[in-house]
């Protein structure tokens, strides 16, 4: 157990409404990241962080947002959500200071766009 | 463009058979390699990796890996197969050189779902 818990587990929203994903963690890792997965592309990275306030893009990260204003959340934010965006996201953190590329998941949240 | 390819979408095999799930990678360089399993429902777990050394790679579960340069591929196999197997496997790559943030930087294979016939 990762210590990580993502919520809400699950939402159904309309296209067009803002949307925000919550990963909470509680072992004070500093890198964190935030995956969606997609059938037949696997997972692919959207925003990453590397300390508070210190964020970054990923391959995807068009339409999404990130904040992290404290050490254990990472928040990732649909300003208008669309029905591209429908996908199962998932955090991860690193435990390594240095960093071993082994990804801790959390259980994902499965978000619908109608 | 630099990839991590998964042939094989779909897999069926016989619980108490061999398994092998196949992964290539096109990278000028050898990059670190792992491979993960996702139950249903479920976030992703380790399964093994490779940075350097022995090519071959034990993990946890009995599955294993075996890096081969000349062929860009990293192979998982488990010799026989439990019905507990059945989920999906993504391979998955951090470049060569990576550092700091890039560790949890990973491209993802597409996937390989594996289901156990009693």
């Amino acid at each position: 157990d990762a210590g990580i818990t993502q919520s809400p587990r699950h939402k159904v929203t309309e296209t067009g409404t803002p949307v925000t994903l919550r990963c909470h963690q509680t072992e004070n890792h500093r890198y964190m990241y935030w995956y969606r997965q997609d059938p037949g592309h696997g997972l692919r990275l959207i925003h990453y962080s590397y300390g508070v306030k210190d964020t970054d893009k990923g391959e995807v990260s068009d339409g999404y947002s990130v904040s992290r204003s404290k050490t254990e959340d990472f928040l990732l934010t649909l300003e208008s959500a669309t029905s591209s965006q429908t996908s199962v996201y998932f955090c991860a953190i690193t435990r390594a200071k240095k960093g071993t590329g082994e990804l801790f998941f959390g259980e994902g949240s499965r978000l619908t766009v109608l | 463009a630099q990839s991590v390819t998964q042939p094989d979408i779909h897999i069926t095999v016989s619980e108490g058979a061999s398994l092998e799930l196949r992964c290539n990678y096109s990278y000028g360089a050898t990059p670190y390699l792992f491979w993960y399993v996702q139950s249903p429902g479920q976030g992703l777990q380790l399964l093994l990796k490779y940075f350097s050394g022995d090519t071959l790679v034990q993990g946890i579960k009995g599955f294993e890996a075996e890096f081969k340069r000349s062929q860009s591929s990293f192979n998982l196999r488990k010799p026989s197969v439990h019905w507990s197997d059945a989920a999906e496997y993504f391979c998955a790559v951090v470049p060569p050189g990576a550092g700091g943030t890039s560790y949890g930087k990973l491209t993802f294979g597409q996937g390989t779902i594996l289901t156990v016939h009693p």
